[in-house]
């Protein structure tokens, strides 16, 4: 089974600012890669498929990129909706898709 | 607009079963394959399995092979999941979600979950 290892844990930072968050493979997925936003009590929402595709609907300061077993979110600069919780994950191999233990960014 | 509605939060006793439902709108129900997926308090989501709402196709995770059932009924555009013995750490919120394309396992729309309890 492949294992997505999130980073940092926890992320502290505040509007405006610059946010990276990392998703690392045990092994390679090649681009088969998506990212998540959840806030609490609601289900997660799509963002970013095949890596670096932004899902419809979502805001142009949400950029994926990465290949192989090294993945990264960038937000460009944080908005006040964007604090919520982060997942990766992986659609390469069987099973199917798995999912990271994901990523809190938090006002700081 | 696409919604998926489920159905609402259950107690269950250890050794029990669940079954939730699912009620697409928005779309062509047949159109695209629905997963389900769970995720327990404070951890990642974990996939289930899918069904192909229209052959009535399924496939599930190794892990609840012969425990997870999933049917459909296309009169109403409402999928079901079916998850029997249940045990403690089977205590989850429980989501149907539709996959984004062609069974890419992207998932781009979620219903509101349901809040699975199993205790004694």
């Amino acid at each position: 089974e492949i294992v997505l290892t999130q980073s940092p844990a926890t992320l502290s930072l505040s509007p405006g600012e610059r946010a990276t968050l990392s998703c690392r493979a045990s092994q390679s997925v090649s681009s088969y890669l998506a990212w998540y936003q959840q806030k609490p009590g609601q289900a997660p929402r799509l963002l970013i498929y095949d890596a670096s595709n932004r899902a419809t609907g979502i805001p142009a300061r949400f950029i994926g990129s990465g290949s192989g077993t090294a993945f990264t979110l960038t937000i460009s600069s944080l908005e006040a909706e964007d604090f919520a919780v982060y997942y990766c994950q992986q659609c390469s191999n069987w099973p199917p898709n798995t999912f990271g233990q994901g990523t809190k960014l938090e006002i700081k | 607009q696409v919604q998926l509605v489920q159905s609402g939060a259950e107690v269950k006793r250890p050794g029990a079963s669940l079954k939730v439902s699912c009620k697409a709108s928005g779309y062509t129900f047949t159109g695209y394959y629905m997963h389900w997926v769970r995720q327990a308090h404070g951890q990642g989501p974990e996939w289930l399995g899918w069904i192909n709402p229209k052959s009535g196709d399924t496939r599930s995770a190794q892990k609840f092979q012969g425990r997870v059932t999933m049917t459909r009924d296309t009169s109403i555009n409402t999928a079901y999941m079916e998850l029997s013995r249940l045990k403690s750490d089977d205590t989850a919120v429980y989501y149907c979600a539709r996959d984004r394309d062609r069974l890419d396992y992207y998932f781009d729309y979620w219903g509101q979950g349901t809040l699975l309890t199993v205790s004694s």
